[in-house]
């Protein structure tokens, strides 16, 4: 049974404070890894998409690291404002099925 | 462009109705998902389409049944609702040059009451 597996399912953080949280995935046939961010009431919308080994990308203050060989990803958040409460979703790709599998998410909130 | 658009926005049904969940997009894509999100589970995969003509299950099928005619649409149809079947349902789309790997685009989403 393939699985991807985000931690923590969920999180509060100091508005200003910065953090990250992980995506972990079967390292075996990988192709690619979205991040999306999703917004209570809206539909998910993507952030960056991954497919090198040690592919870094950033967004503003939102950036992502990735890790094929090991099989994770890092979401990394930068000063942390109210804006960002939103669950982040990783979705991984593998190639072997053409099968999508997303992670249940981390649930992000930024206390004022 | 619209993008995915996504109707009806919410409906309640009775068990054992039936009813079908409208997807449109306009960006020319060939992948189209059906995906349904219940509290707690994130997303998962109820049917996908490669282009026209052309279905798969994903990892949720049962009690559902897609077509996909045209490139722009992909409706979702269930045919004798359950209770099981309550949930938010998501549309999505991808570009057509890298398959599943593309970033998909999702709709604003269906909620759906079995009662």
């Amino acid at each position: 049974i393939l699985n991807v597996e985000q931690s923590p399912q969920s999180l509060h953080v100091q508005e200003g404070d910065s953090t990250n949280f992980t995506c972990s995935f079967p390292s075996s046939n990988f192709y690619a890894l979205h991040w999306y961010r999703w917004e209570t009431a809206k539909s998910p919308e993507a952030l960056f998409v991954m497919t090198l080994n040690g592919d870094e990308k950033k967004k503003g203050r939102i950036s992502a690291t990735l890790n094929t060989k090991e099989g994770y990803s890092y979401l990394y958040i930068k000063g942390s404002q109210p804006e960002d409460s939103a669950t982040y979703l990783c979705a991984f790709f593998l190639y072997r099925d053409d099968k999508i599998i997303f992670g249940k998410g981390t649930r992000l909130h930024i206390l004022p | 462009n619209a993008g995915v658009t996504q109707t009806p926005k919410f409906r309640i049904l009775k068990i054992g109705q039936s009813m079908t969940l409208q997807c449109t997009q306009d960006m020319n894509h060939n992948y189209m998902y059906w995906y349904r999100q219940d509290p707690g589970m994130g997303l998962k995969l109820i049917y996908y389409s490669v282009g026209a003509g052309i279905t798969d299950k994903g990892e949720v099928p049962n009690g559902y049944n897609v077509s996909r005619s045209t490139t722009e649409d992909f409706p979702l149809r269930l045919e004798l609702a359950a209770p099981s079947q309550t949930s938010v349902y998501f549309c999505a789309s991808s570009p057509p040059s890298g398959g599943t790997g593309e970033t998909q685009y999702f709709g604003p989403g269906t909620r759906l009451l079995v009662l």
